[in-house]
């Protein structure tokens, strides 16, 4: 299937420390999507790039896409307790008619 | 600005009853409209997707269906619920596909968390 798959499953860090997510799809996409999910909410779209660029910024958040490999990274800077959540990737794939969801990050983010 | 609408937050059903959730969009018109559900600790599973008024694209064969009454609002229905219909339901909107960028942002809203007992 098309569907990004995240890595890893979960990741606990502590304030202050800078978190890694990986996300690696397997068809070539019209662009890549980055969303939260806080406990028992609703997604927010974090950052959106293209098949054409390879790094956005967006606050603390770099993304990167490397289409070679098809994958993708989301880097949070200096962590924030609030920054715990999940974290998904979404792909827009070339003939899908809708994005692909992955199974999502856990990041847990202590004081 | 744009928001979104779902109702209830919550639902206990028993087994076996009919169930109706509703989702509304404000300020847009001709949205894309879509039904996930997210299993506990999982990732979303897209339900059904709708392009217009009538069109519903249905991912997954199940007990559920979908129903677009109007531009803006959006109807997950199931004649008979099944434990396994127990689950975290979001519905999003997005702008429409556009030919050479692909498929935009989705807007999700607040979700319905079902319980089937």
């Amino acid at each position: 299937s098309q569907q990004g798959e995240e890595d890893p499953q979960a990741l606990s860090i502590q304030e202050g420390e800078n978190a890694t997510m990986n996300c690696s799809y397997k068809t070539s996409i019209n662009n890549l999507q980055w969303y939260r999910q806080n406990s028992g909410r609703g997604l927010v779209h974090l950052i959106l790039i293209r098949s054409n660029e390879r790094e956005k910024h967006s606050g603390r958040l770099r993304v990167t896409l490397d289409t070679s490999k098809k994958s993708s990274s989301l880097l949070i800077t200096a962590s924030r307790a609030a920054d715990t959540a999940s974290y998904f990737c979404a792909t827009d794939a070339s003939g899908y008619s809708t994005l692909t969801f992955g199974k999502g990050t856990m990041l847990l983010v202590s004081p | 600005s744009q928001t979104i609408h779902q109702w209830p937050a919550t639902l206990v059903q028993p087994v076996g009853s009919p169930l109706s959730l509703e989702c509304t969009v404000e300020g847009t018109s001709n949205p894309n409209l879509y039904w996930y559900r997210q299993a506990a600790g999982r990732g979303l599973q897209l339900l059904f997707y709708s392009v217009g008024i009538g069109q519903i694209s249905s991912e997954v064969p199940q007990n559920l269906s979908a129903s677009r009454p109007q531009d803006r609002q959006f109807i997950l229905s199931s004649k008979k619920l099944l434990l396994s219909d127990s689950g975290f339901y979001l519905c999003a909107w997005s702008g429409p596909r556009v030919s050479g960028l692909g498929q935009e942002t989705q807007y999700f809203g607040p979700g319905t968390r079902l319980l089937v007992l």
